[in-house]
């Protein structure tokens, strides 16, 4: 089945700079890769997703990258504020039916 | 109602207990999917429902672990002979309809489950 790992495990960053979060997935056939942040204590939120025949997409301050060749994708986040701090996970399903699989998170904190 | 409801928020259970897990996904939404996610991790996949069938059940651990949707919506995930290993956060998350393409997930807040 699908596999996907995420990295770093733990991010801090100063407000105002840019942040990055990096995963890989296994399986070539998923086309699919949505990321979900989590705030302490609440449920997972879409915040941005991106499918296997687009590049890049943005949003805002918050862009995702996608790598098929390589199997890689990365979520970017410009001008990071307080608020921004969370856990963000990573997931990827072959699309249709088929479950999402998300990697083990990274918990950002933005400083002051 | 207007997001993913779960109940309960919290049980606390002590080893061996059966306990039953509610989820009451947003109207109209056909997909159903149960993810139990430990302290530190992302969210692992147990059971997902098409309707009232169980489309996809390889998440289940073992076979102390059941789910069901009877009428299509409302879904309960049935736990057996607890364990303190079961001891996690149940989510229950709904889609429209992931059949012509994959769309958002919407999680429910949870169900903290302690095994003492």
């Amino acid at each position: 089945g699908e596999n996907v790992e995420q990295h770093p495990s733990t991010l801090s960053v100063q407000e105002g700079d840019s942040a990055v979060i990096k995963c890989t997935y296994s399986d070539s056939a998923s086309n699919y890769f949505p990321w979900y942040k989590q705030e302490l204590g609440k449920r997972p939120q879409l915040i941005i997703d991106i499918r296997s025949n687009v590049g890049e997409k943005k949003d805002q301050r918050i862009a995702v990258t996608l790598n098929k060749t390589a199997k890689h994708f990365s979520l970017h986040i410009t001008e990071t504020q307080p608020e921004d701090s969370a856990v963000y996970f990573c997931a990827a399903t072959l699309g249709g039916a088929s479950k999402l699989t998300f990697g083990t998170g990274t918990r950002l904190q933005v400083t002051l | 109602g207007a997001g993913v409801s779960q109940t309960p928020s919290n049980k606390v259970t002590e080893k061996g207990k059966y306990v039953e897990l509610r989820c009451d996904p947003i109207s109209g939404h056909t997909a159903l999917y149960w993810y139990r996610q430990s302290l530190g991790q992302g969210p692992e996949f147990l059971i997902y429902f098409q309707g009232t069938g169980a489309a996809d059940d390889s998440g289940l651990p073992n076979d102390r672990f059941f789910a069901v949707r009877p009428e299509g919506s409302v879904s309960t995930l049935k736990i057996q002979r607890t364990e303190r290993g079961d001891s996690a956060v149940y989510l229950c998350a709904s889609s429209l309809n992931p059949f012509n393409s994959t769309g958002e997930l919407f999680f429910g807040e949870g169900s903290r489950l302690t095994v003492l």
